[in-house]
């Protein structure tokens, strides 16, 4: 399978615990995208990745959030000391600038579920 | 900052007939892309169609079309000959940074 692969597809935890989700893109894309998805809503951009850099951050919901791609290749979100209000899914996505179409490519999401 | 808005949050289309989905959209770019994206009940979203801001021409792909107006931002979706497997939520996006509500599409057989 080479689509984009998100783990763990879901995760209950307690709130203040803190939470990895990981993002593994398609191989040959370099820019790598977060986004979270409330019900009813569409994705909210949170942070993207071209290679390992991380080039937009100011959107991640507070300092409690945090990403990283150290190799350019997959990546994680943390979210620290969870809220309620965190409760929801988490998309990842990948691009390839070589096409230059744009398309980004989904993963499955990451179900938080904070009680 | 950009904005984009799906004034529909639920449509229903018999089976076989064509159905319009509106977007519509706010920036002060010039150039820039426009996508529809298609969530189905728990999978992951796919694109269904994009159109690049400088191109005139409207994009196809087989059965889905758009109506792009730039002038107006308005970038439309229509679905023809509809499908049991078009149900799902569409998405508007402007680039990759601001998607729409979404409007569900429900297909009555």
């Amino acid at each position: 399978d080479t689509g984009v692969s998100q783990n763990p597809r879901h995760k209950i935890t307690k709130r203040g615990q803190n939470v990895t989700f990981r993002c593994d893109p398609i191989s040959e894309h370099n820019r790598l995208y977060w986004y979270r998805q409330t019900l009813g809503q569409g994705p909210e951009f949170l942070t993207y990745f071209q290679n390992e850099a991380q080039l937009e951050k100011s959107r991640l919901l507070s300092d409690r959030f945090s990403a990283e791609r150290p190799k350019g290749s997959f990546s994680t979100l943390e979210i620290q000391r969870t809220e309620q209000g965190d409760s929801a899914m988490y998309l990842c996505a990948s691009s390839s600038r070589a096409t230059g179409t744009g398309e980004l490519f989904f993963g499955e999401g990451s179900r938080l579920t904070v009680l | 900052a950009q904005t984009v808005t799906q004034s529909q949050p639920e449509m229903s289309v018999q089976e076989a007939e064509t159905v319009t989905l509106s977007c519509t959209y706010d920036t002060s770019e010039s150039d820039y892309y426009l996508f529809w994206y298609k969530q189905p009940p728990s999978r992951q979203m796919i694109l269904v169609i994009r159109q690049e801001a400088y191109k005139q021409q409207n994009a196809t792909e087989n059965r889905f079309s758009v109506n792009f107006q730039k002038a107006a931002k308005s970038f439309s979706l229509k679905i023809s000959d509809s499908q049991l497997g078009d149900a799902a939520m569409y998405f508007c996006a402007y680039d990759k940074i601001i998607f729409g509500k979404g409007t569900r599409l429900h297909i009555l057989p």
